[in-house]
């Protein structure tokens, strides 16, 4: 059974804070996302992976880094935590080249800051 | 505009009823779309996709495409309670792009 887990399903932070959210994959995929989920708005890409060590911004990355030092594990960093930050997050994964069949997302981590 | 629109609903029908859930995308070049199923607190699995346009059926649903009104249609037939989630459909492009989802309720 394919999984991808999330270190946290719920967090709470104050802000200014350093967060991060962790996210692993046990597939042996190449490609790792984050995404934020907000009411009304959808899921919206912050960063991506291809490969380890490397990263690509997607359509919001700013307020957020990322780190890919192994295949499995992909970290979302929020440097200094702000309200607007609010939100659930959630990684997949998903083989190199494959089609649409394969992307896999983690339960979400509900990150709140206060 | 947004590059997929999607009714947030919600939505509420009967145990039995046919549900159509609909989305609108703007790019023309999107060749993949897709139906995700997400229910409360977990993430998004993926439900159906399919390529260009045409029908493709999954046991009571079915996922179409007409990209010539670039339109996105989920048929679910014989609705259940435990049909009871969002919907989010996506397509993809250099990345995927997601509606907002719908909030489907299935009443017993």
């Amino acid at each position: 059974d394919v999984k991808v887990t999330q270190s946290s399903r719920y967090l709470v932070k104050r802000t200014g804070e350093k967060v991060f959210l962790e996210c692993v994959q046990d597939m042996d995929h190449e490609n790792m996302f984050w995404y934020r989920q907000d009411p009304g708005l959808g899921l919206r890409l912050i960063y991506f992976s291809y490969d380890v060590k490397m990263k690509e911004k997607g359509d919001i990355p700013e307020g957020y880094s990322v780190s890919r030092e192994k295949k499995e594990r992909f970290s979302l960093i929020l440097e200094s935590a702000s309200t607007n930050q609010t939100s659930m997050y959630l990684c997949a994964s998903s083989l190199a080249g494959a089609g649409a069949d394969t992307q896999y997302f983690g339960p979400g981590t509900r990150l709140t800051v206060l | 505009q947004k590059e997929v629109e999607q009714d947030p609903g919600p939505l509420s029908v009967p145990e039995g009823a046919i549900v159509s859930l609909n989305c609108t995308y703007s790019n023309s070049a999107f060749q993949y779309f897709m139906w995700y199923r997400q229910y409360s607190r977990k993430g998004p699995e993926l439900l159906m996709y399919t390529y260009s346009s045409g029908n493709k059926e999954d046991g009571r649903f079915t996922a179409q495409v007409d990209k010539s009104s670039k339109y996105i249609s989920l048929f679910i037939r014989d609705s259940q309670p435990s049909d009871s989630a969002t919907y989010l459909c996506a397509s993809l492009g250099q990345n995927f792009v997601f509606g907002p989802g719908t909030r489907l309720s299935v009443l017993p």
